[in-house]
């Protein structure tokens, strides 16, 4: 299985601050990977696919870029309604896997 | 738009079986979409279960292969899951999700999800 190890595994940040979140593979996944933002008591929600592209009706300030077995999910300008806890998850190789999680949260 | 509705018993025993439902509306199980099922153990994070196509293929997660079946029903327009011999590490929210496939792969749908706990 690939292992997607994401970094850190929380993080408290001010409202307007840049938030970097990483997720690291265990072998070359190309750019099949995905993110994923989930609320408490709610289902994932999908962000951003295949490493880089943005979902339809989601935010510019959300991006991320990467390829190979490293990778970056950015917030360029935290808003109050981000907080949540952000996954990544690879589609390169069954099983599909996900990272552990970075909990975001507000200082 | 699509939407994903989770039913199925919410308490099973240990060593029971886990039966759990997606019905799908807004689309078609028999289109070129992947169905999937993804688990949530209370506060911890995600772990595909695995996926099934409208004509009956299946990929399943190994870990639970030996327990696990995913089948579509395709005149209901929804997918089913069980889970054989289940014990407490299988006390989660179950979601399911549809599965988007151009170049890549994606989850861009999800059930709001079903918590299922397993005890006596």
């Amino acid at each position: 299985d690939i292992q997607m190890t994401q970094s850190p595994s929380s993080l408290s940040a001010s409202i307007g601050d840049r938030v970097t979140i990483t997720c690291q593979a265990s072998q070359d996944i190309r750019k099949f990977l995905n993110w994923y933002q989930q609320k408490p008591g709610k289902a994932p929600k999908l962000l951003i696919h295949a490493a880089s592209n943005l979902e339809t009706g989601v935010p510019a300030r959300f991006s991320a870029s990467g390829s190979g077995t490293d990778f970056t999910f950015t917030i360029s300008s935290l808003q109050p309604e981000d907080i949540a806890t952000y996954y990544c998850q690879q589609f390169h190789n069954l099983p599909i896997t996900f990272g552990q999680g970075t909990r975001l949260e507000i200082k | 738009q699509v939407q994903l509705q989770e039913s199925g018993p919410g308490l099973v025993k240990p060593s029971g079986t886990l039966s759990l439902t997606c019905a799908v509306s807004g689309d078609s199980i028999s289109s070129e979409n992947w169905w999937s099922w993804v688990r949530q153990p209370p506060g911890k994070g995600l772990e595909w279960i695995g996926q099934i196509y409208h004509g009956g293929t299946t990929n399943y997660n190994p870990s639970l292969r030996s327990r696990l079946t995913i089948s579509v029903d395709k005149s209901n327009n929804q997918i089913s899951l069980n889970l054989t011999s289940v014990t407490a590490a299988d006390t989660a929210i179950y979601y399911c999700a549809r599965l988007k496939t151009t170049l890549t792969t994606w989850i861009d749908s999800w059930g709001q999800g079903t918590l299922v706990t397993v005890s006596s």
